[in-house]
């Protein structure tokens, strides 16, 4: 049992590049979500989704586009990465209705 | 939006010591409150979760309290070990849509 799979690992980026990061859930999950983990801030909402084809913003969506085609898929882009976004990223799934979110191993962006 | 408040940012214990993480919430609507434990190099991985309709849970050592009328939620680990060196993260739900987590607090259990 996979759980929630999240790839790459790590990736280094040049400014204003572009990268997809993509995560798998095998649980079928309705919820999913993207955080990201800076030091001393915990974990922040960027996007997540109540369900296919569905997405919405959370705390901190700026630079950040989401897209949910699959049920068990839920990709995060950055269209032209900054140096602020360098962080690491995780991918959570969860049934929805107040129940367990599973996060994934988490993906270390460093944007130079 | 629902802010959480988690302190201390730094905990160390003596082995075998108790360890308490205290977190308060805003919006008095919150109704699922989670603690996650996060090794390094890891994930967040729940490990106590505690409903608005219970004022305390236990496993095991570990244990969770919840006062809904200070709106703050604590988590309580007895008879501490190595192994639960780590950082802790609370975090609170009004509808299970969205998790808001605290700072984050590193607790370091020596030996």
């Amino acid at each position: 049992n996979a759980g929630v799979t999240q790839t790459p690992k790590f990736r280094v980026l040049k400014t204003g590049q572009s990268m997809t990061l993509l995560c798998a859930q095998d649980m079928n999950h309705e919820y999913m979500y993207w955080y990201r983990q800076d030091p001393g801030m915990g974990l922040r909402l960027i996007h997540y989704s109540v369900g296919e084809g569905t997405t919405a913003k959370g705390e901190v969506p700026d630079g950040y586009n989401v897209s949910r085609l699959k049920k068990q898929n839920f990709l995060l882009g950055l269209e032209s990465a900054a140096p602020s976004q360098t962080s690491v990223y995780f991918c959570a799934s969860s049934p929805g209705g107040a129940l367990e979110a599973f996060f994934g191993q988490g993906t270390r962006l460093t944007v130079v | 939006g629902e802010n959480v408040e988690q302190h201390p940012s730094t905990l160390s214990v003596q082995e075998g010591d108790s360890a308490v993480i205290k977190c308060t919430y805003s919006d008095s609507a919150s109704n699922y409150f989670p603690w996650y434990k996060q090794e390094l190099g890891k994930g967040p991985q729940l490990i106590i979760d505690i409903r608005s309709n219970v004022g305390e849970k236990k496993d095991q050592r570990i244990a969770v309290t919840l006062n809904k009328t200070a709106k703050h939620f604590s988590l309580h680990i007895t008879e501490t070990q190595p192994e639960d060196s780590a950082v802790y993260f609370c975090a609170a739900s009004i509808t299970g849509n969205q998790f808001y987590f605290g700072t984050g607090t590193s607790l370091t259990v020596i030996p």
